[in-house]
């Protein structure tokens, strides 16, 4: 059973439509973040959000936390080919005493066409 | 500055043999996390240390399985016997303290045949 579901799985889009993936889970999280992969590459941090219904704003990337710190949304507007990736939620759990650990979804692997 | 470094990147065997990935933390990071990617099951995390101390291995599949971390710069994981489903990318991560981001590295690409 996947603690985190990402939707959709695949999309594939033209360059400048606008797109939205969506995370989520049943669970509480202290915090919740987006990372972005490439071929052949590690995971790397797009954004943190902590607070319930917090947004926060990465250029033409906008994530949403919910209200109740169990899903996630990213936006992004005006889509660009360098956009294209594997986009990953992490759920961040405590894992005892001041250790925290996370659980990522299985991505949305998003390809943006010129 | 360096990243997280992972060798080999590539690594291809037969079912029986050991394998032995290695990692390179980032220097002055103190939580070390291994963690398995594949197309079904996504990224799993296998066992993480905090100090060179190994605090959750919750995650690692069975006793072929095992991870030291015998100072502060160098960590392994070690798959004996190796068996086909074990194939994957496997990554390290690093960091600092528990509210800073993880940094990964670029893998290692294991096929057991």
């Amino acid at each position: 059973t996947q603690l985190l579901e990402q939707s959709p799985q695949f999309l594939s889009i033209q360059e400048g439509e606008n797109l939205t993936v969506y995370c989520n889970s049943s669970s509480v999280f202290s915090s919740l973040q987006w990372y972005r992969q490439e071929p052949g590459e590690g995971p790397v941090l797009l954004v943190t959000v902590v607070t319930g219904g917090e947004v926060k704003k990465l250029k033409r990337l906008t994530f949403q936390f919910g209200d109740a710190r169990k899903d996630s949304s990213l936006h992004i507007t005006a889509a660009q080919p360098g956009d294209t990736g594997l986009y990953l939620c992490a759920g961040a759990l405590w894992s005892g005493g001041s250790n925290y650990k996370l659980t990522f979804g299985k991505g949305t692997l998003l390809t943006v066409n010129p | 500055d360096a990243g997280v470094i992972q060798s080999p990147r590539h690594e291809v065997t037969e079912m029986g043999q050991e394998v032995t990935l290695r990692c390179k933390p980032i220097s002055g990071h103190n939580s070390l996390f291994w963690y398995r990617q594949t197309m079904m099951r996504g990224l799993e995390l296998l066992i993480y240390f905090n100090n060179n101390v190994p605090i959750d291995d919750s995650g690692m599949p069975e006793d072929r399985f095992s991870a030291k971390m015998p100072n502060a710069s160098f960590s392994t994981l070690k798959i004996q016997p190796s068996e086909p489903r074990d194939s994957a990318v496997y990554f390290c991560a690093s960091r600092t303290h528990s509210n800073q981001p993880q940094h990964f590295g670029d893998g290692t690409r294991l096929s057991i045949l």
